[in-house]
């Protein structure tokens, strides 16, 4: 596709259901970053792979939370048994990971909402 | 790890006004320094980098300068306009190549 897309778009769940998120980066790059951002709150960094070198998971907030990145390309954000400060949107962004192309390219996001 | 601390938290300026956001990072080895821009409901977008060999780089309205003995750097926007407004996120990148962004500045460029 032509920029990063993210499913789904919202996502209402209830406290200590699991669910699943989506990030589709652009073709070709190799480099891949989830973010959360709290409302009105910065960009907490979660996870980032590239290529195919053990991902950087120091920014998972707990051992709910996990993610996976398959072929390279589509990756899965995973938080199980959800809590209400859960709550946040999750931003996907890929970048091609070379020198002089380190410009993140964020999807629109999930919103996710733990009632 | 990179820590990155951004201020102010907030900025209002008047319209034509220079606005200036401060950020400072922890990690010696932090050699790549972009700012996003991000609209309201809208995702964040790169305004302008700087690596850590250059001390200072512009673009037309926007300005950032590195002071890598001091750990800072800064963003410079001159002759604000109302479409200036939003939140911006300075952010570093250290060992590993992870990007740490800091905590954000909502600017407002009143009429």
């Amino acid at each position: 596709g032509a920029g990063v897309s993210q499913s789904p778009s919202n996502k209402v769940t209830e406290k200590g259901k699991d669910v699943e998120l989506r990030c589709d980066p652009i073709s070709g790059h190799t480099a891949l970053y989830w973010y959360r951002q709290s409302l009105g709150q910065g960009l907490e960094f979660l996870i980032y792979f590239q290529g195919n070198s053990a991902p950087d998971k120091s920014g998972l907030p707990s051992d709910r939370f996990s993610a996976e990145r398959t072929g390279g390309s589509v990756s899965t954000l995973t938080i199980q048994r959800t809590q209400q400060e859960d709550s946040a949107v999750y931003l996907c962004a890929s970048t091609s990971g070379t020198f002089g192309g380190e410009k993140l390219f964020f999807g629109s996001g999930t919103q996710l909402s733990v009632l | 790890g990179e820590n990155v601390e951004q201020h102010p938290s907030t900025l209002s300026v008047q319209e034509g006004d220079s606005a200036v956001i401060k950020c400072t990072y922890s990690d010696s080895a932090s050699n790549y320094f972009p700012w996003y821009k991000q609209e309201l409901g809208k995702r964040p977008q790169l305004i302008i980098d700087i690596r850590s060999n250059v001390g200072e780089k512009k673009d037309q309205r926007i300005a950032v300068t590195l002071n890598k003995t001091a750990k800072h750097f800064s963003l410079h926007i001159t002759e604000t306009q109302p479409e200036d407004s939003a939140v911006y996120f300075c952010a570093a990148r250290g060992g590993g190549n992870k990007l740490t962004f800091g905590t954000g500045t909502q600017l407002k460029v009143e009429l």
